[in-house]
């Protein structure tokens, strides 16, 4: 079965930059979404088909997908960015198609 | 404005069936292109998805779950409506509802979420 893998955790300053990866094969073939999930909340849609904002999201928010490895980008990272993110894809390849979460990044706002 | 709300038991015991009902407003269940989903997340784990249903009333399961799970919708009240069977203590979660939508036949997503409910299995 198709697996999506993250890092477990992910820290930076505020103002910096964050990465944070989720692998799997060949994922560039697919559509990639992100969620970000802060203690006690439900997760919240930040990009949406690899790289689309929904509306509301600050632009400092990209996504990006090739090869084995999407990303998204946390830029002029602030201490409200700290939460837990989340890429998700479907597996259709199987007979069954199904949604697929990774395991979830945990980001740290030095 | 678009919502959801999960309502259902608090807490099952092992082997009962559990049966959540998500009450949406904003939009309607035969709106082309849209579907309610159900993820739920154990307690300090990842999300896991369970089940998706269509706009058109096709439904997705997870392939894990699939022989304990039902989705089913009744438009009329603007409900849907989840069942897992046969429950054990690792199905305690908080289980969420999720409006879910594709567009230009890109595969759906999930772009608004209920608050989620705490469901414990324990006898």
């Amino acid at each position: 079965s198709y697996v999506l893998t993250q890092p477990p955790s992910v820290s930076v300053p505020p103002g910096k930059t964050a990465r944070i990866t989720c692998g799997g094969n060949n994922i560039g073939s697919k559509r990639v979404q992100w969620y970000q999930q802060k203690p006690g909340q439900a997760p919240v849609l930040v990009i949406y088909y690899d790289s689309d904002w929904p509306s509301g999201i600050p632009d400092r928010f990209s996504g990006s997908n090739s090869g084995n490895t999407a990303t998204l980008t946390i830029s002029r990272v602030e201490a409200g960015d700290e939460a837990d993110y989340y890429c998700q894809v479907w597996d259709s390849d199987s007979d069954h198609p199904h949604v697929i979460f990774g395991g979830g990044t945990k980001l740290t706002v030095l | 404005q678009i919502t959801l709300k999960e309502s259902g038991p608090t807490l099952v015991k092992p082997t009962q069936s559990l049966t959540l009902t998500c009450t949406v407003s904003g939009f309607s269940l035969r709106t082309r292109a849209v579907g309610v989903g159900w993820i739920r997340q154990p307690p300090g784990k990842a999300l896991e998805w369970l089940a998706l249903i269509y706009w058109d009333d096709d439904k997705h399961y997870s392939p894990y779950l699939k022989n304990r799970l039902t989705i089913t919708k009744d438009t009329s009240r603007n409900q849907v409506v989840l069942t897992l069977t046969n429950m054990d203590p690792v199905d305690t979660a908080t289980y969420y509802c999720a409006h879910s939508r594709s567009i230009n036949l890109n595969p759906y997503y999930f772009d608004y979420w209920g608050l989620g409910t705490l469901v414990t299995v324990s006898s």
